[in-house]
């Protein structure tokens, strides 16, 4: 099953500029993760909030937690070339131990 | 963290024939593991848990005589995909929970084409 959508499902910017990805989700969770897959290749953690986080900043990421909406946002500041990939967030339940449910995912494209 | 390996990273197969495909925690013991297929530009669906010392849960729709998965030691879990078909050509990957809700350790997937 998945949790819900994600928006975008594709953009194109170019290098510079921010990207900014949403997810929805559908049941309580205990920390929303965001992944990030090249073409055909495997995943790649990128970061995690905890449902008691609001916000959390890794590197040129940026990731906010809206748990009365259950939404959340992953921003890429001054993307370039190679942030071309998709992008998953995925939820965790309560529950240690259980699968991770993904969205749909957004599929960036930076253009050099 | 866990270190998950896949075997094989992929694998051409004619149309009716089976294939097998392994997910090994290298240095965890997993008495769990999960089963992800990926079709071409969707996301990730889970397919099944797998059990270690006992029978597979599978998620809804997903054939379980269709797809055998064993899970005989606490650090390999096989999934064969029995008589494939052109549908079932897709991006197989497993994953190893760890110990806290936020641990999930992926394997690399394995890229199934059936002719």
């Amino acid at each position: 099953s998945q949790q819900g959508e994600e928006d975008p499902q594709a953009l194109s910017i170019q290098e510079g500029e921010n990207a900014t990805m949403n997810c929805s989700y559908k049941t309580s969770i205990n920390n929303l993760q965001w992944y990030r897959q090249n073409s055909g290749r495997g995943l790649v953690h990128l970061i995690l909030i905890r449902s008691n986080e609001r916000e959390k900043h890794s590197g040129r990421l940026r990731v906010t937690l809206d748990t009365s909406k259950k939404s959340s946002s992953l921003l890429i500041t001054a993307s370039r070339a190679a942030d071309t990939a998709s992008y998953f967030c995925a939820t965790a339940s309560n529950q240690a131990g259980t699968a991770l449910i993904f969205g749909k995912g957004t599929t960036l494209s930076v253009s050099s | 963290g866990a270190v998950v390996s896949q075997h094989p990273s992929w694998v051409i197969c004619k149309s009716g024939t089976s294939v097998k495909i392994e997910c090994r925690s290298l240095d965890f013991q997993a008495t769990t593991m999960f089963w992800y297929r990926q079709f071409p530009k969707q996301s990730l669906m889970l397919m099944a848990t797998s059990n270690e010392g006992s029978k597979a849960t599978y998620e809804q729709g997903v054939e379980k005589d269709k797809f055998l998965i064993n899970h005989a030691s606490l650090t390999l879990s096989t999934l064969t995909v029995t008589s494939a078909h052109p549908e079932d050509s897709s991006f197989y990957i497993c994953s190893v929970p760890g110990l806290a809700t936020y641990e999930q350790y992926f394997g690399p997937g394995t890229r199934l084409t059936v002719t």
